[in-house]
């Protein structure tokens, strides 16, 4: 049974710093690994994509890595800015019809 | 290209009612999945349908269904509602069917069951 866990579950940073949160999953037969951001009370905006065959995969001041072996991904956030507050999750999909997500991170940038 | 839309954004019922949700897919999108998210916690995987056909669920009780229809929006159906009903459901639609892309979720629908 495939289990995501994020570390740390709050985190709170100046801005301007770079930042990694990290993911971890249980099974490392995966089809997919996608991030996404969360603001409060609403719906998941994705901001990665990640497939199993990829090691990694860039979006303007976002890189996302992907090491199916030892079960982690990371989200490395470049020089943080206080609108990059929010939630962010990670989940995995193994191929089939359900992913899996991890509870995630609650990031604060202190401006 | 239009997003995932999602209605109503708030409802509050009373336990033991009946509550529909409604999801419309993004263009060019034939799968859709729906979740469910408890406060602080990440979204639990309901059920998803490929070709008006549930063809995957998750650990939730039939008092839980859905439907999907020729133009690939959906209904989530919720049943004799108990308080731990209470949550965000979240809607997200894709292309593939079982082999899952890249998810895309509407804003959510927030319901309170008192």
């Amino acid at each position: 049974k495939q289990e995501v866990t994020q570390i740390p579950a709050a985190l709170s940073v100046p801005e301007g710093e770079n930042l990694v949160l990290n993911c971890s999953f249980t099974d490392s037969a995966i089809y997919n690994l996608q991030w996404f951001r969360q603001d409060p009370g609403k719906g998941l905006t994705s901001l990665l994509l990640i497939q199993s065959s990829q090691r990694e995969q860039t979006s303007g001041r976002l890189n996302a890595s992907l090491d199916k072996s030892s079960g982690r991904s990371t989200l490395y956030i470049a020089a943080s800015q206080p609108g990059d507050s929010a939630t962010y999750l990670c989940a995995v999909n193994g191929g089939g019809f359900k992913t899996i997500f991890g509870a995630g991170t609650r990031l604060f940038v202190k401006a | 290209e239009t997003g995932v839309t999602q209605s109503p954004t708030h409802l509050i019922k009373t336990r033991g009612q009946q509550v529909t949700l409604r999801c419309s897919s993004q263009s060019g999108h034939n799968t859709v999945s729906w979740y469910q998210q408890a406060l602080g916690q990440g979204p639990q995987f309901i059920f998803q349908y490929y070709r008006e056909e549930e063809n995957g669920r998750g650990n939730f009780p039939p008092r839980f269904s859905g439907l999907q229809f020729p133009n690939y929006s959906s209904e989530l159906n919720v049943n004799a509602l108990e308080l731990d009903d209470s949550a965000l459901y979240l809607c997200a639609s894709s292309f593939g069917g079982l082999t899952s892309g890249e998810l895309f979720f509407g804003e959510g629908s927030r319901l309170t069951v008192l």
